[in-house]
């Protein structure tokens, strides 16, 4: 069965930077693009990027655009998404999503990590 | 700001049809396609209910419904049950390549 194991978060301060991973398994991961969103507490969800099967291209939210790098190592069956010059906004946690078609994505979810960020 | 807009909260008694609309406000949402629905309960990760606007995953329930109108896309729950009180949220890809979410619906069973 489809298993998506996210990684990585933790608590930092403002201005630092945290990688995050989600580690796939029981599909064949090179076909699917792969989503990040995010949930603050008692907030709703908030897409953050999508990177395509091949990687060849990366989309982002405007809140996180220029900071947040999505990327993958298909050969680990990975995703990552490296997140630099946090903000308290930041919180949150944050979830990897495998793709249905080119127009839907979420038929599989991680539980989830969370980022905290704060002095 | 959302692109998306929908009901904070949608009530209903045990076997009735309720019925969440998400609709969009901006023409970056394109032909309006790509909406899916996701159920979410406290504390757990998001499910997909619908997908390409009235598309059921295997294994969702058919009491799970998703439809069109213009810019409008909604999400009918027949046979309300109990275990259908949760979060509800719609999303729809724009023609720029993100996702956009909506603030989400709170079902009640009443």
């Amino acid at each position: 069965q489809v298993q998506l194991v996210e990684s990585g978060g933790g608590v930092v301060q403002p201005g630092t930077s945290l990688t995050l991973s989600c580690a796939a398994s029981g599909f064949t991961f090179t076909s699917f693009g792969m989503h990040w969103v995010r949930q603050a507490a008692g907030k709703g969800l908030e897409w953050v990027a999508v990177i395509w099967y091949d990687g060849s291209y990366k989309f982002y939210a405007d809140s996180v655009r220029g900071r947040f790098s999505i990327s993958r190592d298909n050969s680990k069956n990975t995703v990552y998404l490296q997140m630099n010059s946090l903000r308290a906004e930041d919180t949150a946690v944050y979830y990897c999503a495998k793709e249905v078609s080119s127009s839907s994505f979420g038929d599989s979810w991680g539980e989830g990590t969370p980022v905290t960020v704060s002095s | 700001q959302s692109a998306l807009t929908q009901p904070a909260s949608v009530s209903g008694s045990p076997g009735q049809s309720i019925t969440i609309s998400c609709t969009a406000t901006s023409s970056d949402l394109g032909g309006y396609d790509s909406v899916s629905w996701y159920q979410q309960y406290p504390g757990k990760a998001p499910k997909l209910l619908i997908y390409d606007v009235n598309n059921r995953p295997s294994g969702v329930s058919n009491r799970f419904s998703g439809s069109k109108s213009g810019n409008t896309a909604s999400l009918t729950i027949s046979g309300l049950r109990t275990e259908d009180e949760a979060d509800y949220y719609c999303a729809s890809y724009s023609t720029t390549g993100i996702v956009v979410f909506d603030g989400g619906t709170k079902v009640t069973v009443l």
